[in-house]
């Protein structure tokens, strides 16, 4: 059972763009909502995390939106580069979670 | 120096073997994680260990055993392979107070 939906599946971006990526999850428990980046052949990698009180933080070019009461979160990259072109997975765990639930991922294209 | 390392990187073996892969930590975490990523790059939590005692056991056809000697170690053995299990293993580790999880960059493990 999928308790993190993730969408969509692909993307393709110019160099320059937004990429938004959404996440909705069902389990209120969940209190910590991290995002990875995956390039090929390497294993995923914290890119950016938020908690549920609050609704938004932003690192350099990557803000991860919340929104509680839709149980959903969104992660945006402005300015996308080609060098951010991989693989990214939304997250959730529990307190004291020993696992990280995590979305299908979203292949991102940025073209040049 | 690799915080979170695996060997092999690449594994090729036939139905019906057994095989082991290992994995290292230098971060002095506690806990740590043993994650498959199937075809469509989907990351499922197999299993956990924290202080060496399983914290979680999903699933997982009982083919599959870890073993953590110490607390920087989990190694991951596989009895009768099976075509299915084909996928990529990652191995990763959190600490006590925070909840980054460090991965290490994957097993591709290929049965024929």
């Amino acid at each position: 059972q999928q308790q993190v939906k993730q969408s969509p599946q692909s993307l393709i971006v110019q160099k320059g763009g937004i990429s938004i990526i959404n996440c909705a999850y069902e389990n209120t428990a969940f209190d910590y909502f991290p995002w990875y980046q995956q390039f090929p052949g390497k294993g995923p990698a914290l890119l950016i995390a938020i908690r549920p009180d609050v609704s938004e933080k932003k690192e350099g070019r990557f803000t991860i939106s919340f929104n509680k009461s839709a149980k959903q979160f969104s992660l945006h990259i402005m300015e996308s580069q080609p060098g951010d072109s991989a693989t990214y997975f939304c997250a959730a765990s529990v307190p004291s979670g020993y696992a990280l639930n995590f979305g299908k991922g979203t292949s991102l294209l940025v073209t040049p | 120096d690799t915080a979170v390392s695996q060997t092999p990187k690449y594994l090729v073996t036939q139905m019906g073997n057994d095989k082991s892969i290992k994995c290292e930590q230098n971060l002095g975490h506690d806990t740590m994680y043993w994650y498959k990523q199937d075809s469509k790059k989907f990351l499922k939590i197999m299993f956990s260990y924290n202080n060496k005692e399983l914290i979680i056991n999903e699933t997982v056809p009982n083919r599959f055993s870890p073993k953590s000697p110490d607390k920087a170690h989990l190694n991951l053995h596989i009895n009768s392979l099976e075509l299915g299990d084909s996928a990529v293993y990652f191995c990763a580790s959190t600490s006590p107070w925070g909840t980054e999880a460090f991965f290490g960059q994957g097993t591709r493990l290929t049965v024929v």
